[in-house]
């Protein structure tokens, strides 16, 4: 079974300042991984993704993250974050069946 | 504008008042799931279902049914909704095979009293 660990419950950041959000995962094969966004009040939305290739994965709003295979870890980072990047971060991995199982969530503000 | 349609948004009902919230998707998704999200919990799979008629049980399926009887929607039925069903539930579709990514609806608030 795959399950998804993300270590940062609460994230309380200035603007300006770098973030780095953990994701650890566990699965025996290949995995898919995935980041969600989801903003105040809204539903969840897809940052980015890694099916395969560059095990660094660009996404919208300057967000990236590193596959590091060896420690099945799946970070997010943004070098500067913004007041509007207050938001629910999500981990998921899919595995063969390519049903998602999602992290706890972590939730991040960002003050001005 | 391809999209996951929940209904309603919002509802409040009484404990043992059979309810059913809707989903539909307009993508031709295969895959289309129900998950539940509670604060500190995050999101938790309820049923999921890769085709018509193929359903299954997620992580916390007691107390809620699913019917997938035709390709585009995907409701979820509480029988007998208890107020440990309050919560916030979110149905999402994917296709099959390319894992392109769960699209999501914009969530159904449900508070049972």
């Amino acid at each position: 079974a795959q399950s998804v660990s993300q270590h940062n419950h609460h994230v309380i950041l200035s603007e300006a300042a770098s973030l780095e959000l953990g994701c650890n995962y566990s699965y025996g094969g290949t995995v898919n991984l995935f980041w969600y966004v989801q903003y105040p009040g809204q539903h969840l939305q897809l940052l980015l993704k890694y099916f395969s290739g560059d095990p660094l994965v660009k996404g919208i709003k300057g967000f990236e993250a590193e596959f590091i295979k060896s420690k099945f870890s799946f970070n997010l980072r943004k070098p500067s974050v913004q007041w509007s990047d207050t938001a629910e971060y999500f981990c998921a991995v899919s595995g063969g069946s390519y049903i998602p199982t999602f992290g706890r969530g972590t939730s991040l503000i960002v003050h001005p | 504008e391809a999209q996951v349609t929940q209904n309603p948004r919002y509802l409040i009902t009484v404990t043992g008042k059979k309810l059913t919230v809707t989903c539909s998707q307009n993508m031709n998704h295969e895959y289309m799931s129900w998950y539940r999200q509670d604060p500190g919990l995050g999101l938790r799979q309820i049923y999921y279902s890769m085709n018509v008629e193929v359903t299954d049980k997620g992580d916390v399926p007691e107390g809620y049914k699913v019917s997938r009887k035709e390709k585009r929607n995907f409701p979820l039925i509480l029988e007998s909704p208890s107020p440990n069903q309050t919560s916030l539930y979110f149905c999402a579709s994917s296709l099959q095979g390319e894992n392109y990514g769960y699209t999501f609806g914009s969530g159904t608030r449900l508070t049972v009293v």
